[in-house]
């Protein structure tokens, strides 16, 4: 079993959908990050979460610690949305290495 | 500010050569951390520097290493290489902040195939 799960591994939408993406771990974490990948293969941290929510813009991301559980959310979801979003965790006893998902391939459709 | 910058963008090289990628990262940033990224295996770890020293590295054969140097740019090698290197090699670079690795910067990558 992957350390870091992330469902779905694919999701396509209508424009304008409210999305969410699910990602799992198994491990003790320190933080959480939440980035994203365009065609091409320029990677965006888009948040790092230890606790709690943090917004920016029309994305959404959630921790729950004792579940072991993130989520991220894009509201008015648009085409330029368009990406693979991976959700990685910094361990809780390694702080210098990132633990990876297998990543969620968004498709938001005009 | 520059964002973190890595060279060659793209390369070929064939089987047994071998290949030494570049990343400068952003001004200020002491931590560069480098992966693997393959169709079938996704994002992997290979080594994180700090200050010139490797703090971690991850599963990969003796034939991938790196070093830093005191401006902190980030060099990786790999030796003799094989057809399954053939890979997007990207690099981040971060403060260290309270949680050890801060929020990640990436570089556009180094697509490396190997023939």
């Amino acid at each position: 079993k992957n350390e870091v799960e992330q469902s779905p591994q694919n999701l396509t939408a209508q424009e304008g959908e409210f999305i969410t993406i699910n990602c799992s771990y198994s491990v003790g974490i320190s933080a959480l990050h939440w980035l994203q990948q365009h065609p091409g293969g320029g990677i965006v941290s888009l948040f790092m979460l230890s606790s709690g929510k943090k917004k920016h813009g029309r994305l959404i991301a959630t921790i729950n610690i004792q579940e072991k559980h993130s989520s991220l959310h894009i509201t008015a979801s648009h085409p330029r949305d368009s990406a693979v979003y991976i959700c990685a965790v910094s361990l809780m006893d390694s702080n210098y290495q990132l633990i990876w998902g297998a990543g969620t391939k968004l498709i938001i459709k005009p | 500010k520059a964002g973190v910058t890595q060279t060659p963008r793209y390369l070929i090289k064939t089987r047994g050569q071998q290949v030494t990628l570049s990343c400068s990262p952003i001004s200020g940033h002491r931590s560069v951390s480098w992966y693997q990224q393959t169709p079938g295996q996704g994002l992997q770890f290979l080594f994180e520097y700090f200050s010139e020293t490797q703090r971690n590295k991850g599963n990969f054969p003796g034939r991938f290493s790196g070093r830093q140097f005191s401006n902190s740019r980030s060099e990786m090698n790999v030796s003799t290489l094989e057809l399954g290197d053939s890979a997007l090699y990207l690099c981040a670079s971060s403060l260290e902040g309270v949680w050890g690795v801060g929020e990640l910067f990436f570089g556009e990558g180094s697509r490396l195939t190997v023939l």
